[in-house]
């Protein structure tokens, strides 16, 4: 069956970076886009950022440029992603989920990892 | 980057009761929507996609409708497992963004 396993929880100081995994088994890794969804305590989603497995292309959103790089690594199946310059308001949970496309004029996220808090403090 | 709004914010009916949840994108998405359903410390979870297509496994209860800007979450006969979050997300642009979310509560 097809899951997303995610890396454990991490604390990290304002200004430092963090690297969070993804690996993904259950499905030919390079058939969907992987994206990192993250939610703040008590608040809502907000997307960061999707990879293509195949190609390693990446897109992310305009208030996360220069701050998000999503990689993979094909031999395991796995992605990462990697926030720097981290603040207090970075700390949430983030996920990983896997985009499907269903036809021609549908794409949605059908699986979701566990989720992986990262809280950001001095 | 396309804005999503949700209405209401939060929701409180009994069990057995019906439902709707709206959201309206800030431009055409044609039926680029779907639906999530997200309790507390879990993963969101698909509920439909494409306005009103329902995700294999998810009760008929639920079921979405709209196309363009405004769309609808309706679930009918609310059980108990029914009481989470739910967001609307468009998938029209680059950009996926979510609706703020609709905390259901038991009355």
């Amino acid at each position: 069956q097809v899951q997303l396993e995610q890396s454990g929880a991490e604390v990290k100081k304002p200004g430092a970076s963090v690297k969070i995994s993804c690996k993904a088994s259950g499905y030919t890794f390079g058939t969907y886009f992987l994206h990192w969804v993250r939610q703040a305590p008590g608040q809502g989603l907000e997307w960061m950022g999707k990879i293509n497995p195949l190609s390693g292309s990446t897109s992310y959103p305009q208030w996360f440029q220069g701050r998000v790089t999503v990689t993979r690594d094909t031999s395991t199946s796995t992605v990462y992603m990697e926030l720097s310059s981290l603040r207090s308001d970075d700390t949430a949970v983030y996920y990983c989920a896997r985009e499907r496309v269903e036809m021609a004029a549908s794409n949605f996220f059908d699986y979701w990892g566990q989720g992986t808090l990262v809280t950001v403090s001095s | 980057d396309i804005q999503m709004t949700q209405s209401p914010s939060s929701l409180s009916a009994h069990v057995g009761d019906s439902v709707t949840i709206t959201c309206r994108a800030s431009q055409n998405i044609g039926k680029y929507l779907n639906w999530y359903q997200q309790k507390p410390g879990r993963a969101p979870k698909l509920l439909i996609y494409a306005a009103f297509s329902l995700q294999s496994g998810v009760p008929s209860r639920f079921s979405g409708s709209g196309s363009g800007t405004d769309f609808t979450l309706t679930i009918s006969s609310l059980r108990p497992e029914d009481f989470a979050t739910y967001y609307c997300q468009q998938s029209h642009s680059t950009t996926y963004t979510f609706g703020q979310g609709t905390k259901l509560e038991i009355k």
